[in-house]
């Protein structure tokens, strides 16, 4: 059974600091992973998708890495800002059938100004 | 704009009762899902529709019961079978191709009285 972790549950940075935020998940057969933020009351937005054959993807100041055999993947946020304080989720496609996701808890995100 | 509307933003139960949770999308989208989100934990899929007058069980369909009468529309019933729905419920579509990336709507928090 595919479980996906995120560590850590929680973090605070000052404004201007790159950090990386971590995901876990125990079966490497994924078709692909996608990050999403969510801010509170919310519903997610796509982030960044990376396909399983893929070893990152970049968006602006947001870059996301994939590595299937040891299972990880990272989520690198350059410069950050007030406004990317959210709660970051990911999720890795499980079959071939719909997108049937199975989620992270989060990372709660807090940048202080 | 196009997007995902889900109605309404909050909605509180009484035991015994049956809610129904709208979702209505104009992206087009031939798939559509419905995810539970408890604090602390991710999303859990309940049910989902890959076409019209289709849909397939989830990990936790218990107690829920959904319609795909319209490519637009897809209802979430909440049955009085559920005995813990105090959640926030998430609809979410996307294309039906192998990486098609998650649309969210802003989500219902269902509460019971």
């Amino acid at each position: 059974k595919q479980e996906v972790t995120q560590i850590p549950a929680a973090l605070s940075v000052p404004e201007g600091e790159n950090l990386v935020l971590n995901c876990s998940f125990t079966d490497s057969a994924i078709y692909n992973l996608q990050w999403f933020r969510q801010d509170p009351g919310k519903g997610l937005t796509s982030l960044l998708l990376i396909q399983s054959s893929q070893r990152e993807q970049t968006s602006g100041r947001l870059n996301a890495s994939l590595d299937k055999s040891s299972g990880r993947s990272t989520l690198y946020i350059a410069a950050s800002q007030p406004g990317d304080s959210a709660t970051y989720l990911c999720a890795v496609r499980r079959d071939n059938y719909g997108q049937n996701f199975v989620f992270g808890p989060g990372t709660r995100l807090s940048v202080l100004p | 704009d196009g997007g995902i509307t889900q109605s309404p933003k909050y909605l509180f139960r009484k035991e015994g009762q049956n809610v129904t949770l709208s979702c209505e999308q104009n992206l087009n989208h031939d798939a559509m899902y419905w995810y539970r989100q408890d604090p602390g934990q991710g999303l859990r899929l309940i049910y989902y529709s890959q076409i019209v007058n289709d849909f397939q069980k989830g990990d936790i369909a218990e107690g829920y019961s959904v319609s795909r009468e319209k490519k637009e529309s897809f209802p979430l019933t909440v049955t009085s079978a559920q005995k813990n729905p105090t959640a926030f419920y998430l609809c979410a579509s996307s294309l039906t191709g192998t990486d098609e990336k998650l649309f969210f709507g802003s989500g219902t928090q269902l509460s019971v009285l």
